[in-house]
């Protein structure tokens, strides 16, 4: 397909848990981004990437979320010991640099946590 | 703190009319400023943007205006169309080139055929 895609569409799991969220952006677009969109609110920043390295980690809540995009492309959203406050739809969007604004979002990942 | 206010949670409009959402921002140093759609079970889409050094920007049916010293910009759909039925996100950034952009909550679209 030609847009971002992201899988799991959902995931369930208990607190305390792992969970790997991954993003494959439009190919070409140097730019990544997560956000997360909890219910009732706006999509929020967690972080942004251009090519392989985090430009701007400032919205990642506390040190159980890491992201990584080794390669430039493909990015996976980690989340540690998972709590029930990090229930949300995490958002991937990608964008081609310097291309202000227009980014391109995929369907998001619904994480519950029980 | 919310720094991007969309104080109505939800809309509704007849078909044909002309429908105006409203946002409200805090931050001085947001200059870039852009409206998101968002379907059902879908990803945001970017619908239009200004920038801080035009009061107005139009693509079609759509409208966005700004007035900076009040700290509030507008979209304005004309006419209404019942495929504008949507949440629209109101979102900003602290300059051009920044990509980092802050959400409001939303506001549902209703039209009402």
């Amino acid at each position: 397909g030609a847009g971002v895609s992201q899988t799991p569409s959902n995931k369930v799991t208990e607190k305390g848990k792992y969970v790997e969220l991954r993003c494959d952006p439009i190919s070409g677009h140097t730019a990544l981004y997560w956000y997360r969109q909890s219910l009732g609110q706006g999509p929020e920043f967690l972080i942004y990437f251009q090519g392989t390295g985090a430009a701007d980690d400032s919205g990642l809540p506390n040190d159980r979320f890491f992201a990584v995009r080794p390669e430039g492309s493909v990015s996976t959203l980690k989340i540690q010991r998972t709590e029930r406050g990090d229930s949300a739809v995490y958002l991937c969007a990608s964008s081609l640099a310097g291309d202000t604004g227009e980014l391109f979002f995929g369907e998001g990942s619904r994480l519950t946590v029980l | 703190d919310q720094q991007v206010k969309q104080n109505s949670p939800s809309l509704s409009v007849q078909e044909g009319r002309i429908s105006i959402l409203n946002c409200d921002y805090t931050n001085s140093m947001f200059d870039y400023f852009l409206w998101y759609k968002k379907y059902p079970a879908e990803g945001p889409t970017f619908l239009i943007s200004i920038s801080s050094i035009k009061d107005k920007n139009e693509d079609g049916r759509f409208t966005v205006f700004l007035n900076k010293s009040a700290k509030h910009l507008s979209l304005h759909i004309v006419p209404s169309q019942p495929g504008d039925s949507a949440v629209y996100f109101c979102a900003a950034s602290e300059n051009f080139g920044n990509e980092k952009l802050t959400f409001g909550t939303g506001t549902r679209l209703t039209i009402i055929p």
